[in-house]
């Protein structure tokens, strides 16, 4: 099925440091998404975007969804080591169900 | 507020045996619910996903089904599970722009 293109899929950070990582599709969406999984966890929600050129901010973490609503960033600023974990994002366009797309997902890594 | 739940949080199963899984949402009527699988340190493979009762659409072809008995009830199974079975099962329920994880339940067919 249709894939987001998610990068890069990982990073090796130092504590402190900023992070960023993106997603593109040759599609339009029409909401953004970005979940964290921690280990053996299911994903959880933390950001949701609904419109083209939205940026929101929730504590450290920052997403915008794409004017061209083909594309999102996420931005977490002064990372901490709880901050690891995988970051997925997800785009929904119009379809029976709702369904979501996901990218394959971004590994962060956070060296205290 | 609303909950989700997955049961069990593990399984180890051989190879040929049957499968049950179970999900179930509190606190919200009539969601549209998903089974994802997600292989190690891989992303998320959408398996089957329900708009109502007795409604099911499966993405992908597989000896596993799906069935949705009651409302906020969403039930995987398989009757002879096979190696390739082995992963990390999350249910979700989704409103029209979102959608929640469960915890997830870890299957290894051995």
């Amino acid at each position: 099925g249709q894939q987001l293109n998610q990068s890069p899929q990982s990073m090796f950070i130092q504590e402190g440091e900023d992070v960023s990582m993106n997603c593109t599709s040759s599609s339009i969406f029409n909401t953004w998404l970005w979940y964290k999984q921690d280990p053996g966890e299911g994903p959880v929600l933390l950001i949701a975007l609904y419109k083209a050129g939205e940026l929101t901010s929730n504590g450290r973490l920052t997403a915008q969804f794409g004017i061209t609503r083909k594309d999102s960033f996420l931005n977490i600023s002064a990372s901490i080591p709880s901050d690891v974990g995988i970051y997925f994002c997800a785009g929904q366009g119009t379809n029976a169900g709702n369904m979501l797309t996901f990218g394959g997902g971004t590994r962060l890594m956070v060296k205290p | 507020s609303q909950t989700i739940h997955q049961w069990p949080a593990t399984l180890v199963q051989p190879v040929g045996s049957p499968l049950s899984l179970e999900c179930t949402v509190e606190g919200t009527s009539n969601p549209n619910l998903y089974w994802y699988r997600q292989a190690a340190g891989r992303g998320l493979q959408l398996l089957f996903y329900s708009v109502g009762i007795g409604q099911i659409s499966s993405e992908v072809p597989q000896n596993l089904s799906a069935s949705r008995p009651q409302d906020r009830q969403f039930i995987l199974s398989s009757k002879k599970l096979l190696l390739s079975d082995s992963g990390f099962y999350l249910c979700a329920w989704g409103s029209t722009d979102t959608q929640y994880f469960g915890p997830g339940t870890r299957l290894t067919v051995l």
